[in-house]
Formats: structure tokens, sequence, C-alpha cells
């Protein structure tokens, strides 16, 4: 079973629409994080947000917005009135204790594009 | 946040051949790994490189193909050996970064295999 379970393959909008990129994931740790990157056509992965298990308040910054619901296990990220630059492969990842928090177990992610 | 420079950015290489990929931070980290993303694929971690001893491979990745080197707390080498069409991917250093746990990345080496 995926431990990071990124259902949508593809999203396609048109700019100015909201977007939300689902994120399901599994763990038995009580400690943990969750992290989303996006990765522009360029390759890099850029860092959006990490989130503790300990901390459910949603979190907003500017466009962005994420959802974390420990009981359905699932760390939502929206973008809001989204733009051609948000045109990505956006992934979600799970770290657990058992690598001293420290590397990443992934979805296979969410291309979203965006048109004008 | 740390900032992880990456050489080469990307690469043509022949098949049979081998290339050695730099990673350099701005900071000194405790822990730095590398990762291959295959087209169109998520990302896979390869193994943990170990300052001062050999890096801990994952399963399905041996030391013979990916040679890792840690020489310092800020600068690592990944050496792709006997290169095949299949090992083109972009390969990505990441970084444990400061107290708050976060895990960044460098650009990426993108290598094509011909």
């Amino acid at each position: 079973a995926q431990k990071v379970t990124q259902a949508q393959t593809e999203i396609s909008v048109v700019e100015k629409e909201d977007v939300t990129l689902d994120c399901v994931y599994e763990t038995r740790d009580t400690t943990y994080y969750l992290f989303w990157y996006k990765q522009p056509p360029s390759g890099e992965l850029v860092f959006l947000i990490r989130r503790n298990s300990f901390d459910e308040q949603n979190e907003i910054s500017g466009r962005y917005s994420w959802n974390f619901q420990k009981s359905t296990s699932s760390f939502n990220f929206t973008i809001t009135a989204s733009q051609v630059v948000d045109s990505a492969v956006y992934f979600c990842a799970l770290s657990e204790a058992n690598s001293g928090y420290s590397t990443l177990t992934f979805g296979k992610g969410t291309m979203l594009l965006v048109s004008p | 946040s740390a900032v992880i420079s990456q050489k080469p950015s990307r690469d043509i290489c022949q098949r049979g051949t081998s290339l050695t990929i730099q990673c350099q931070v701005d900071s000194q980290v405790t822990m730095m790994f590398w990762y291959r993303q295959q087209p169109g694929q998520s990302l896979t971690l390869i193994a943990t490189a170990n300052q001062g001893s050999e890096a801990t491979y994952e399963s399905g990745f041996v030391i013979d193909k990916f040679p890792i080197s840690r020489p310092n707390l800020t600068f690592s080498t990944l050496t792709v050996s006997n290169m095949s069409p299949e090992d083109s991917s972009i390969y990505l250093c990441s970084v444990l970064h400061g107290g708050g746990n976060t895990i960044y990345f460098g650009e990426g080496s993108w290598l094509t295999v011909v």
C-alpha cells in the first residue's frame, strides 16, 4: 500500500480558478511531518510547507492554503485564483521516525496545468 | 533555509561512461541524501551520504553503481557508474536543515544517457 497517495494525476484549470490538490497518507507513527513541494518544468524541487502531526491548524500563505485533517489522514493543498506560473508538478511527502525525520516518502505527484 | 548547488545541472552522457554529480551546501549540515527521479515518476531515495563513513544505500541501490563521497559537512558527490539509458533521470541532493526538520533539495542534475 502506498504511504502517500495523490490520487489526482493531472488537473487542468483556467487562470483565476481555485484548485485543490489532494494528499492522503498512511503511518503508524504518532509524530511525523508532512511536506508539499513544487516542481516546475526546470526540475528543481521547491519547498512549500512543512507541518508536524501535532499541529492541525490550517495554514494560509498568500494564495496558498493547506488543510491538515488527522481524522482522515489528509493534507490537502489549495491554490486560490490560480495563475499560469502555478503550472508545475506538486508533490506531497511524509517523513517518519524510522528515518529520524530526515528522509521523505513521496506521493506520485499531481501535475497542475493552468491555462490563460 | 539552505542554499544547495548541484553540478552539472544537465548533461548528455554516452552509454557505458560514468558521471560524478556534485552537491554543495552553503552551511554545515548533518544529514545529506541523494534521490533519483526517473522520467514522469516520483522521487526515490538512493542513499544517505554519511560524513566520514560509507554511504547507507536503500534497497535496490548498490555502491558499485552509485558510489557516494561525503568528505565534509557541506559537500557530497554521487557517481552514476557504467551508465545505461535506464539511468536517465534527475538526480537530486537533499539536506536536513535546522532545528525544524525541514528538508531542502538542490536544483537537480538532469542526466540523459544515449
